[in-house]
């Protein structure tokens, strides 16, 4: 079975200091790994995704995640965060494993960037 | 082009009574899903849709909810004797997957629900 899980509910962040969203998955075969942002009132936009190849993803706005198979983990990050960056940021997943696998979503972790 | 769209945008309900949601995924995504999203929190996932193989329904919450794709295309999430459990907002999302799983999900704007 597949999962997903993001261990922080908040993380908090000043304006211009990097930032890391935490992800950690579990499943059978090689994972296909997206992260989303929701805006205040806004719907899901894509950010980025892991398939293959390069273990660094870059993304919209500035964002990158880092798969690392090993630690099973696939943390977002940015070098320096911006006030328009709080949002609500979902990680999913998707095992290769089964063709009739579906794509699941992590808690999500709310970010908070202070001025 | 279009996107995903869902109506309607907002619907308040009596507790008991009957409720469809619709979703219109983009033209030509073969993949068809529907989350449940409560005050702002995780995505709770409710059924998936793939071509023509059976929808995964292994989300759905109670045999109240059920949900059909007619023709490969349009979606209709049924909710039946609504309780006030049921408010949330409810998430369509469409994805090209046809012979490859690796592309992303594209969402819709959500349609509320208020059970009163």
């Amino acid at each position: 079975a597949q999962s997903v899980a993001q261990p922080e509910d908040q993380v908090n962040v000043a304006e211009g200091n990097p930032l890391t969203v935490k992800c950690t998955y579990s499943v059978s075969g090689n994972p296909y790994l997206f992260w989303y942002v929701q805006y205040p009132n806004r719907g899901l936009q894509f950010l980025l995704k892991y398939i293959t190849g390069d273990n660094l993803v870059k993304g919209s706005y500035g964002f990158e995640a880092e798969f690392n198979k090993s630690q099973t983990s696939f943390h977002l990050k940015k070098p320096s965060a911006l006030v328009s960056d709080s949002a609500l940021y979902f990680c999913a997943v998707r095992d290769t494993y089964s063709s009739a696998s579906k794509i699941i979503f992590g808690s999500g972790t709310r970010l908070s960037i202070r001025p | 082009g279009a996107g995903v769209s869902q109506s309607p945008s907002n619907k308040v309900t009596e507790k008991g009574k009957d409720v469809e949601l619709r979703c219109d995924p983009i033209s030509g995504h073969t993949a068809l899903y529907w989350y449940r999203q409560s005050l702002g929190q995780g995505l709770e996932f409710l059924i998936y849709f793939q071509g023509n193989s059976a929808p995964d329904k292994s989300g759905l919450p109670s045999d109240r909810f059920s949900a059909e794709r007619t023709g490969g295309s349009v979606s209709t999430l049924t909710i039946q004797r609504t309780q006030q459990e049921d408010s949330a907002v409810y998430l369509c999302a469409s994805s090209p997957e046809a012979g490859y799983k690796g592309y992303e999900q594209y969402f819709g704007p959500g349609t509320r629900l208020t059970v009163t």
